[in-house]
């Protein structure tokens, strides 16, 4: 079974310039997530869907970063103009039932995003 | 605020040797996972914890859930270096099952 699919793998870009990552959740997986990741550090939450539903986006900042599930399968993350804090590895994860203790993320390998 | 502390940040040692590593909060949680993330990779689940003094072995690696469920640990009996790699705990929080992440211990063991 293919695990979660994330493209580019990596991305180089200058500041100002728009980018944008695709996730392919497992299949069957109703819940999927989006974490940006610094060096070294834990992930931190940016958005959660329930099926094609944001049920938490708190931590998105959303004057410069969306996202879409329209189908309720695979996401997009974009961000529109990066900054140069903005480098970073966006890793996308899916899970069964998210929100259930115990439940088990899956993550993608991410994307190691470079703003220049 | 960082609700999940782990420690040490950084542990480097030879291959053989047995370590500890934690990870500590003042919240009370519904369950605690364990995840080793490789270079270039996504964390994968290593062991959920979800009773109170609970405690898991897989294979070298022995898990325990402290007693009042706000904290954990993370032993390794004669390290490899195929155990290197950052090791991230994190938490359901009680209150309202959020999945927290502590910052990630950084795990190197030389050959």
């Amino acid at each position: 079974e293919a695990g979660v699919v994330q493209s580019p793998r990596y991305k180089i870009i200058e500041k100002k310039q728009p980018v944008a990552f695709w996730c392919n959740p497992i299949s069957g997986h109703n819940t999927l997530y989006w974490y940006l990741q610094n060096l070294g550090q834990g992930p931190e939450l940016l958005i959660r869907y329930e099926n094609e539903e944001a049920v938490d986006d708190s931590q998105l900042p959303k004057d410069r970063f969306s996202a879409e599930r329209l189908k309720g399968v695979d996401s997009t993350l974009k961000i529109q103009p990066a900054e140069l804090g903005d480098s970073a590895v966006y890793l996308c994860a899916s899970s069964f039932f998210g929100g259930v203790p115990g439940d088990e993320q899956f993550f993608g390998p991410g994307t190691r995003l470079t703003v220049l | 605020t960082q609700l999940l502390e782990q420690s040490p940040q950084f542990l480097s040692i030879q291959e053989g040797e047995n370590l500890t590593v934690y990870c500590n909060s003042s919240s009370v949680f519904s369950s605690l996972q364990w995840y080793r993330q490789e270079p270039g990779e996504g964390p994968v689940l290593l062991v959920t914890v979800v009773t109170g003094g609970e405690v898991k072995k897989l294979k070298r690696l022995t898990f325990q859930f402290g007693d009042a469920r706000k904290d954990s640990s993370l032993h390794i009996t004669a390290a490899q270096p195929g155990d290197t790699g950052l090791y991230l705990c994190a938490a359901y929080m009680d209150s309202n099952y959020q999945l927290i992440w502590g910052a990630g211990t950084k795990l190197i063991i030389k050959p």
